[in-house]
């Protein structure tokens, strides 16, 4: 599965738009983007995934270029609460096992 | 909404001793996985399950380590002569497609 890098840590105000970019050099013609969210001592969560160009859903937005090697997570008007660690996943389609294989993720945090 | 539980929260056990770390998965889900999250580090793989067998399993799985999913609902993993390293929290997994629900972990420290 292809190695994903994001920045280790983000700062925000409340009521600003965040964007998380990551990279994803080697992701295979099967492998789609998925991102997760975790809060200390907590099981992370899933916010979104997707294959190619834009999905929009509740919580967040995900932009993936035609070339695929990158994907950028948006969180419209964070708050307090969206302070946590995200994470920027590449996972198999059609994986039988579907494991997902953790980085170390973008910590965010969201001040007053 | 349906979520995964696990038990018990927090598992203290003397080095050398086997543990035995519960999960019940949400109930329509056919794929189950553990991880485990060392303090301060990433989450990490540790095995899946798929059709009654282990369809994947890290590194880290090693002869200490087995599952189970004994009855219908339950998932087990059993850890073998503890190491104080063993000391993490395990997050128990299950997914009917692609999105994964995570547990809230067993934190097991092992002293």
């Amino acid at each position: 599965l292809a190695k994903t890098t994001q920045p280790i840590s983000m700062d925000s105000y409340e009521g600003q738009e965040v964007n998380i970019t990551c990279s994803h050099n080697n992701i295979a013609t099967n492998d789609y983007i998925t991102w997760y969210q975790q809060f200390p001592s907590q099981g992370p969560r899933f916010i979104i995934q997707g294959y190619k160009t834009k999905v929009t859903n509740e919580v967040a937005s995900l932009f993936i270029p035609a070339d695929r090697k990158s994907s950028t997570l948006s969180l419209p008007r964070v708050s307090l609460s969206d302070t946590a660690v995200y994470y920027c996943l590449v996972a198999r389609q059609g994986n039988q096992g579907g494991k997902l294989i953790f980085g170390q993720g973008t910590e965010l945090s969201v001040k007053p | 909404e349906p979520e995964v539980t696990q038990t018990p929260s927090h598992q203290v056990t003397q080095m050398g001793q086997e543990v035995i770390l519960r999960c019940v998965p949400i109930s329509n889900h056919l794929y189950f996985y553990w991880y485990r999250q060392i303090l301060g580090q990433k989450v990490e793989f540790l095995v899946s399950f798929y059709n009654n067998e282990i369809s994947e399993k890290s590194e880290i799985f090693d002869d200490q380590f087995s599952v189970e999913r004994p009855d219908g609902s339950n998932f087990t993993l059993k850890i073998r002569s503890t190491k104080l390293e063993d000391s993490a929290m395990y997050f128990c997994a299950s997914r009917p497609g692609r999105e994964q629900y995570f547990g809230p972990g067993t934190r097991l420290t092992v002293t």
